[in-house]
């Protein structure tokens, strides 16, 4: 089983809507999370950290569950601009390397 | 510019030659970090350094890779007698050691391409 494990995709949804994507992770001594969106043949880039009370930034909102282990990471209102990849990564406890799922693909369709 | 830079942005080279590619970390930055991408997956961790001190290193990294940061500042990833499956994306992080925040920041990569 990988650490880090996201549904590759892709998702396809219209302009407006509201999607969710969630990140399993294994270790339950990890100790911080990340959303990176990475467009294609780009570098990754910081969309958000995820607290474990939860944050929103805009029309972004990421939850940490612990008690499950997932990440999730809600978009409301969909732009074309979001169609991406999305990844998850996780550092676990007594390192300070990421690991990363494999990335969601969303396409917001017109 | 004050992000993480990588050079060369691209490398096409012949199986067998060695390659040697390099990162300048955010200047205040002490962690330093190489990942390898291929297409459909996301980045694997290869290695990092904490100033000049290289802590940690994946299997993924054989002997035909080394890295290396003798000043602290900026790195260099070379490898040697490549081979078609070292064709990737190159990616460079950092972050910085202060305080709590351990998010890294990517350079634009590197891609490479083995014939």
């Amino acid at each position: 089983r990988k650490e880090v494990e996201q549904d590759p995709g892709p998702f396809n949804v219209p302009e407006g809507a509201t999607v969710a994507f969630n990140c399993t992770y294994s270790n339950s001594a990890s100790q911080s999370f990340f959303w990176y969106r990475q467009d294609c043949r780009k570098e990754p880039k910081l969309l958000m950290s995820v607290y474990s009370s939860g944050n929103e930034d805009g029309r972004f909102t990421a939850q940490l569950n612990r008690a499950s282990q997932y990440i999730s990471l809600l978009i409301r209102d969909s732009k074309l601009s979001d169609s991406a990849t999305y990844l998850c990564a996780a550092i676990f406890s007594g390192t300070y390397k990421y690991i990363f799922g494999t990335g969601t693909r969303l396409k917001v369709l017109a | 510019d004050t992000g993480v830079s990588q050079d060369p942005r691209h490398k096409i080279t012949k199986r067998g030659q060695n390659v040697t590619f390099r990162c300048d970390p955010i200047s205040e930055h002490n962690r330093l970090y190489w990942y390898r991408q291929t297409l459909g997956q996301g980045p694997e961790f290869l290695t990092y350094f904490q100033n000049e001190a290289q802590l940690e290193k994946s299997r993924l990294l054989s002997d035909r890779f080394s890295a290396e940061r003798p000043k602290g500042s900026f790195s260099t990833l070379e490898i040697q007698r490549t081979e078609q499956g070292d064709s990737a994306m190159y990616l460079c992080a950092s972050s910085s050691a202060q305080g709590q925040d351990v998010t890294q920041y990517f350079g634009p990569g590197t891609r490479l391409l083995v014939l």
